[in-house]
Formats: C-alpha cells, structure tokens, sequence
C-alpha cells in the first residue's frame, strides 16, 4: 500500500523559509515522479511543482516559482519543498502526491498523502 | 495557462439519484497524436486528503465504483454519479494535465450534498 507521510508544517512569519518533508513507502520510490499540490484553507486545489523520477527535472507553478525549490533523496525514500519569501497567500496545506506513470510522468495524480499546514502570519 | 471551469458550484441530490457534474476547459485537451483527453476527476471527501476517480477523462481507477462514470471531448467533460450514496458527500475536482509536464490546473471544485 503506498503511503505518504508529510511533516514540516507550522506557523511562520512572512518573509520566512521552512523546509517540507514526505516520506514515502509501499512503492518504489525512484520509478516515480511527485508533485506537491497545495489547498488553501477552505479553498480548491493548486498544483505546486513537480520533479522527475530521478531530480534531473524540476517544474513550477508561477506563483512559487524562484521562491519555491523541489528536491528528492531516492537513497531515503523522500521527497522535499524548500520554501522561501513565504507570504500570507502561501498559506495552505501541502500535499505530497505520487504521479501514475512509472518513469515518465503523466501528471495524474494517483496517491495523496494527508498534508502538512503552512500558516504564514505575523 | 487552462482554465478550468465547472458548475454547478454545488448540489443536492437525494440518496439513489443521479447527480452530474460539468467540465469546461478553456482550450481543447485532446491531444491529437494519441486520441486521449488530459482530463482528470478528484473526490475530496470532508477532513481527507483527494482521491483519484477517473483519468483520460473516462478510465475509472482501481476499485472505484462503477457508479462513478466520466465522458466528454476536446474543451467539455461530465462526472456523473448514477446512484448517489450517502459516502459520495465531497467536493469533486476536474483537473488536466494537457500541459505535462507541469502547467497543472484544477476546476473550482463542486460540492455534492445529500438533500
């Protein structure tokens, strides 16, 4: 059964950098491509960045691009979002999710994990 | 960017009725060389985290309900529900990924009730 498990949320000041962490398991972890995708408290889905099988490719949304970067330790099963210049807007929880297609990413997202809470405020 | 447009915003539908939900793309995710669409749909129950329904607009995931049915082409797209249970009270999101990789965009998202 895949799991995803992401820590690293708390409360921060605007301005601020935080690291996010995922840990996944059930799968093997460098035949996939991952994203982070982002709910804003009440609010609809937001798809953050995504990161090849192997970290050789990286994509971002505009709203976190040059502030945001994604990063994975295959040797650890995890998955990262560095997150820097945090604004109030940022505020959300942040979703670790498994692409579907192995070795190529088909950007269908076929596992979820529960989701950390980012609150950036003074 | 996609936009994606769905409406209603929300539904009540009583227990065993069908319930529908529409799609709207704001250019066309068919991609021509495969004959598929982009075209995802999302089951956010409350307190959980999405769950993957139904991929290239109609190929149900594994061990989803054959209640749940995707259909449409090109810019417009359908989830319907043909017999509402009490467990499909959500928030459903369309989603394409026409522009793999990245350029992701979700629907406003609808949300089913009981009436």
């Amino acid at each position: 059964e895949v799991q995803l498990v992401e820590s690293g949320g708390v409360v921060i000041q605007p301005g601020g950098s935080l690291r996010l962490s995922c840990a996944a398991s059930g799968f093997t972890f460098d035949d996939y491509a991952m994203h982070w995708v982002r709910q804003a408290p009440g609010k609809g889905l937001e798809w953050v960045s995504l990161i090849t099988l192997d970290g050789g490719r990286t994509y971002y949304a505009d709203s976190v691009k040059g502030r945001f970067t994604i990063s994975r330790d295959n040797s650890a099963n995890s998955l990262f979002l560095q997150m820097n210049s945090l604004r109030p807007e940022d505020t959300a929880f942040y979703f670790c999710v498994k692409d579907m297609g192995a070795i190529v990413p088909t950007s269908i997202l076929d596992s979820w994990g529960q989701g950390t809470l980012v609150t950036v405020s003074s | 960017d996609i936009v994606m447009t769905q409406s209603p915003d929300s539904l009540a539908v009583s227990l065993g009725e069908r319930a529908t939900i529409n799609c709207k793309s704001s250019q066309s995710v068919l991609f021509s060389s495969n004959n598929k669409n982009y075209l995802a749909w999302y089951q956010q129950r409350p307190g959980q985290a999405p769950k993957l329904l139904i991929y290239w607009a109609s190929t149900r995931e594994s061990g989803v309900p054959d209640r749940f049915s995707g259909s449409g082409s090109g810019t417009d797209f359908t989830l319907t529900i043909s017999s509402l249970q009490a467990e499909d009270v959500a928030v459903y999101y369309c989603q394409q990924y026409y522009t793999t990789p990245g350029g992701l965009t979700f629907g406003g998202g609808t949300k089913v009730e009981i009436k």
